[in-house]
């Protein structure tokens, strides 16, 4: 399978304790994406790469939230002191901006979503 | 106002007719638009994308775009139960984010 990966695909924790997750993008896409989903709502943003480096974060990404991608490959969000509010779906999606070369057909910058981490803050 | 909105449904359908979603966004700058599927408890699934004004169809599936009117539908012919599912359209924000609805939940009965 050549989709988007996310790991762990469950987790429960204690209010205060730290989590990690990791995501690995789909291989040729340089571009990866965190989303938050709670339930009854879309996609939310959380943050983008673009290759190794962060270029946007939303405000809804407190400190307690960081995120890497060390040599643009796979990413981590971590976040620390979790609160119940920080219960969700976090979804990572990847994509592959165009380039000359590219058939216009095979990039469109399209995401493409992985299985999600359900987090639990107890 | 919300970026994207979305009637959260249900949209209850009977097999075989046509299903027929909306959204509306309310930047007019916006180009890209994206209609994704969800599962409950999975993960979005892409099912068409549109940039430009007009119908795109592919397979069962029809997208509307009218940027005059900032609005996007999606058509599902000949519905099928295994069409049930959450609905979700999402506009392509700066950076190329993607700002979502809140979705509408598809029904389609026997």
């Amino acid at each position: 399978d050549t989709g988007v990966s996310q790991d762990p695909r469950h987790k429960i924790t204690k209010r205060g304790q730290n989590v990690t997750f990791r995501c690995d993008p789909i291989s040729e896409h340089n571009r990866l994406y965190w989303y938050r989903q709670t339930l009854g709502q879309g996609p939310e943003f959380l943050t983008y790469f673009q290759n190794e480096a962060q270029l946007e974060k939303s405000r809804l990404l407190s400190d307690r939230f960081s995120a890497e991608r060390p040599k643009g490959s796979f990413s981590t969000l971590e976040i620390q002191r979790t609160e119940q509010g920080d219960s969700a779906m976090y979804l990572c999606a990847s994509s592959l901006n165009w380039h000359p070369g590219l058939p216009s057909a095979a990039s469109t910058d399209t995401q493409y979503f992985g299985p999600g981490t359900r987090l639990t803050v107890l | 106002q919300k970026e994207v909105e979305q009637n959260s449904g249900p949209l209850s359908v009977p097999e075989g007719a046509i299903a027929s979603l909306n959204c509306t966004y309310s930047d007019r700058g916006s180009q890209s638009f994206f209609w994704y599927r969800q599962y409950s408890g999975k993960s979005p699934e892409l099912i068409m994308f549109i940039y430009s004004n007009g119908d795109k169809e592919d397979g069962r599936f029809t997208a509307q775009l009218n940027k005059a009117s900032q609005y996007v539908s999606l058509l599902i012919r000949d519905s099928q139960p295994s069409d049930s599912a959450t609905y979700l359209c999402a506009v392509r924000g700066g950076y190329n984010k993607l700002i979502f609805g809140a979705g509408t939940r598809l029904a389609v009965h026997p």
